[in-house]
């Protein structure tokens, strides 16, 4: 079957570091996308990674390891308009068709 | 910049009657997908597209039906809309080459009385 995990919610403190865990058993794998998701709005795309390795965007690094079915979103100097949901999809197969774990959401506090 | 839009932000119906919501994109993009979200399961998907008149099933697609007759319009049909498809309904595009990201509409609330 086809299975991805997240955290459902986390809190953090402004100005800190917080990283959103991800893993995931699929039948087929091409890359892994994060969303950012503010409440009543859309899914905004934050990063993709294919290779094991980190990927760094400013405040935002997002890690992958294949051989784990691992994933990890990484967000420093944390602000309040980071609290959002963060939502793991997975590329499981031709025409970018998506496989989305339940999101985690996320409370920046003063 | 891309753009995904969708008909309505808020829709009431009864139940037994057909639905239909309607997602229109400007960047020439050949997928396009309907997923809905309920708290707890996440973005599920429903359908999508690759190319106009084509159409795949996607994890959940009973009692809903698809239509893509132009290229920047997909529109998602529920044939007789019950209680338990009362949801937020995401509507989304993505470029047919490569793995990209897919672009989201702003979602409709659907509540099926």
């Amino acid at each position: 079957g086809q299975n991805i995990d997240q955290p459902t919610e986390m809190t953090a403190t402004e100005g800190a570091i917080v990283q959103i865990n991800c893993t995931y058993q699929t039948s087929g794998f091409n890359g892994l996308f994060w969303y950012q998701q503010h409440a009543g709005e859309a899914p905004t795309f934050l990063s993709y990674n294919v290779l094991d390795g980190l990927e760094e965007k400013g405040r935002f690094s997002s890690f992958l390891s294949r051989s784990k079915g691992y994933s990890y979103l990484l967000l420093k100097e944390l602000q309040m308009k980071d609290s959002a949901s963060y939502l793991c999809a997975v590329v499981t197969g031709g025409y970018n068709k998506l496989i989305f774990g339940a999101g985690t959401r996320l409370a920046v506090h003063p | 910049d891309v753009k995904v839009t969708q008909s309505s932000r808020y829709l009431v119906k009864r139940t037994g009657e057909k639905v239909f919501l309607e997602c229109v994109q400007d960047m020439d993009h050949e997928n396009m997908f309907w997923y809905r979200q309920d708290p707890g399961l996440g973005l599920r998907l429903i359908y999508f597209s690759y190319d106009v008149k084509m159409k795949e099933k996607g994890d959940i697609p009973e009692g809903y039906s698809v239509s893509r007759e132009k290229k920047e319009r997909f529109s998602l049909i529920l044939e007789s809309a019950s209680t338990n498809q009362t949801s937020m309904y995401l509507c989304a595009s993505s470029p047919g080459t490569g793995y990209q990201p897919q672009h989201f509409g702003d979602g409709t609330r659907l509540s099926i009385l």
